[in-house]
């Protein structure tokens, strides 16, 4: 089977940085991603780590160390629209289900002025 | 923006009835998937598809069904509703193995 974990709610400054971690045991893996979901929206995807290391998208970067199957999501310069949810994900198929997705249970992030 | 619509938004209907969502999409894209997101839980893979007529169970399939007879559209089906079966529903498609692209979601109670 498969397990996430992921710390429930963060509360972080404007314009400070956060980082979120996410910790996996999973039966297969083949990379870990990230997605935002603001409240009532749709989840929309952040970034991808199949490989070890940090992956940065503008004010977000995302690093994945596979031996210790560990992953964070760092924002940086944080601003009032990333009060969010934010979920890890594992990518732990193969064969036709080789693109699923398992979830952690999502991380809340509120940020105070 | 991904092409992604789902019908109905909102749905509410009652116990033992039958209910089928639709997902419908522009993108063209060989996987859709159909998740349900409850407090505590994240999102959970119902079912998937990885082409037409090609679909397979996922994590929570008890109590669902599905079908794909063209590329475009993901219909999930609830084949007798009950309580424990409302939650807020959202199709994804994706085409490669790094991004997923979820529809709006449906809210779904069954009283």
């Amino acid at each position: 089977g498969q397990s996430l974990e992921q710390p429930s709610e963060v509360t972080a400054v404007e314009g400070a940085i956060v980082q979120i971690n996410c910790t996996y045991q999973t039966s297969g893996f083949y990379g870990l991603s990230w997605y935002q979901q603001h409240d009532g929206g749709a989840p929309t995807f952040l970034s991808y780590n199949a490989l070890d290391g940090l992956e940065e998208t503008g004010r977000f970067s995302s690093f994945l160390s596979r031996s210790d199957s560990y992953g964070y999501l760092l924002l940086q310069e944080l601003q009032m629209k990333d009060s969010a949810s934010y979920f890890c994900a594992v990518r732990v198929g193969e064969g036709t289900g080789a693109n699923n997705l398992f979830f952690g249970t999502g991380t809340r992030l509120t940020v105070i002025p | 923006d991904a092409g992604i619509t789902q019908s109905p938004r909102h749905k509410v209907t009652e116990t033992g009835t039958p209910v089928t969502l639709r997902c419908h999409q522009t993108e063209n894209h060989r996987y859709m998937y159909w998740y349900r997101q409850d407090p505590g839980h994240g999102l959970r893979l119902i079912h998937y598809s990885y082409g037409v007529k090609d679909t397979d169970k996922g994590e929570v399939s008890d109590g669902y069904s599905v079908s794909r007879s063209k590329t475009e559209d993901f219909l999930l089906t609830l084949e007798s509703a009950t309580s424990s079966q409302t939650s807020v529903y959202f199709c994804a498609i994706s085409e490669t193995v790094n991004e997923q692209f979820f529809g709006p979601g449906t809210r779904l109670t069954v009283l």
